[in-house]
């Protein structure tokens, strides 16, 4: 079974550009989560996604945002890229059975953003 | 949202178990204690979670205090392999947009061969 991937795997942008990452969950998962984490740092919550729709989103600027998709793959697009959106974005996919506490979270490897 | 805390860091050697601590002081009646770990270069990855029992499972055990204020993950016999930055998270079972997965600074954990 695949797991959850995302692309690209590395991005350089320069200030100002705009940037799209990619997120296909585990087959089956509905819920897809996505967050930041700058170079040392730990993961900062993004945008949390559960059957199409957003249900909540982290303390970031509106111009971090996205969508999923009726196949449950989710895209983040940040505008007006700034120096310190330089991090590694990562995704997470879910299945919720039962309980949302018992929900675990698989991740993907990660896009790495540079911005210049 | 209740919140952890965790030490910075620790050290361990190869083959000897590990104790890592979570204080989490203000944790509700349905707050759930999930433990991933995120070794060097990868995404994170689930390791254990639990309500008031304690839990073991083929990675770690989870130790629970009687009255849930704080917890350890046990990892018994630590490997080289193990050495990665461990989150420990609360999540409310009772659902809701506000129950995402928050994760704090961790504790780095180096395995010293």
């Amino acid at each position: 079974e695949a797991g959850v991937t995302q692309s690209p795997t590395h991005l350089i942008k320069t200030r100002g550009q705009q940037v799209t990452l990619r997120c296909s969950p585990i087959s089956g998962h509905t819920s897809v989560y996505w967050y930041q984490q700058a170079l040392g740092l730990g993961l900062q919550f993004l945008l949390w996604y559960d059957e199409g729709e957003e249900r909540n989103r982290g303390n970031f600027p509106p111009r971090f945002s996205g969508r999923q998709f009726p196949n449950y793959s989710s895209e983040l697009n940040v505008n007006a890229l700034e120096l310190e959106d330089s991090a590694l974005y990562l995704c997470a996919s879910s299945l919720v059975e039962g309980r949302p506490s018992n929900e675990k979270l698989f991740f993907g490897s990660g896009t790495q953003l540079s911005v210049l | 949202d209740a919140k952890t805390t965790q030490p910075n860091s620790m050290e361990s050697n190869e083959e000897e178990p590990v104790h890592l601590p979570c204080n989490h002081s203000t944790i509700s009646g349905t707050d759930y204690i999930h433990w991933y770990r995120q070794l060097p270069s990868q995404g994170p990855e689930y390791v254990i979670h639990g309500l008031t029992s304690n839990v073991n499972n083929r990675m770690a055990s989870l130790a629970i205090a009687e009255d849930r204020k704080s917890s350890t993950l046990i990892l018994h016999r630590a490997t080289l392999r193990d050495a990665a930055v461990y989150y420990c998270i609360l999540r409310d079972a009772s659902g809701g947009n506000n129950n995402d997965m928050r994760f704090g600074a961790g504790t780095r954990l180096t395995v010293k061969p």
